[in-house]
């Protein structure tokens, strides 16, 4: 049982460059998480997405876009990557829907943009 | 809208010798709260939640949390520390009259170190 996987670990881009995080899970969770944590700040909520076909703007959502085609996947695109968006992203899946379940989180993206 | 307060960014303690990591929330309704311990370089991992019941919660490794609703805390605790406690934590709230589907507020987060 791998959990939630993502990919890459590691990334570095430069400025106005794109990439898609992905994100996977084996649990057949219906609800699914994209936060961001810099140092000192916690983690931010960026998207998430409640089953499959749809997604919702967390706090941080700018510069930022998902999708959810399917259960098993959550895919977070960067279309213009700005040096803000230096971080390491989590993307995590939970069974339930108010949250007493917790969640899975996967190992993280090392994203730096330079 | 909910919140969560860690006021320590880094706890020392000796080996041996009991925890707290404070956390204190705010939420309009009740509130669903959780420990995550984050070690480095890899994502967070459950602790123990408090949603209903009792209001001291145990969870992994020994952990234990106190939910206090006069206080509206719910600090982390161990009786005895162990070198491998040494983690980052992070307290999260959610606020239970809602629908939860829109995620967890966390803390930003206490560095726990603990000494030999």
């Amino acid at each position: 049982n791998a959990g939630v996987t993502q990919t890459p670990k590691f990334r570095i881009l430069k400025i106005g460059q794109s990439m898609t995080l992905q994100c996977t899970q084996d649990m057949n969770h219906n609800y699914m998480y994209w936060y961001r944590q810099d140092p000192g700040m916690g983690l931010k909520l960026i998207y998430y997405s409640v089953g499959a076909g749809i997604t919702d703007k967390g706090e941080v959502p700018n510069g930022y876009n998902v999708s959810r085609s399917t259960t098993e996947d959550f895919p977070l695109r960067l279309e213009l990557a700005a040096p803000s968006q230096t971080s390491v992203y989590f993307c995590a899946s939970s069974s339930g829907a108010i949250a007493n379940y917790g969640y899975t989180f996967g190992s993280g993206t090392r994203l730096t943009v330079v | 809208a909910q919140s969560v307060a860690q006021p320590e960014d880094q706890v020392n303690v000796a080996e041996g010798n009991p925890l707290t990591v404070k956390c204190t929330y705010s939420v309009s309704g009740n509130p669903y709260l959780f420990w995550y311990v984050q070690y480095p370089n890899r994502g967070l991992q459950f602790l123990l939640k408090y949603i209903t019941g009792d209001n001291l919660v145990k969870g992994s490794y020994g952990f234990e949390a106190e939910f206090n609703k006069s206080q509206t805390s719910f600090h982390l605790k161990k009786p005895s520390a162990l070198v491998s406690d040494s983690a980052l934590y992070f307290c999260a709230v959610r606020d239970g009259s809602g629908g939860g589907a829109d995620g967890l507020t966390f803390g930003k987060g206490t560095h726990l170190i603990i000494q030999p």
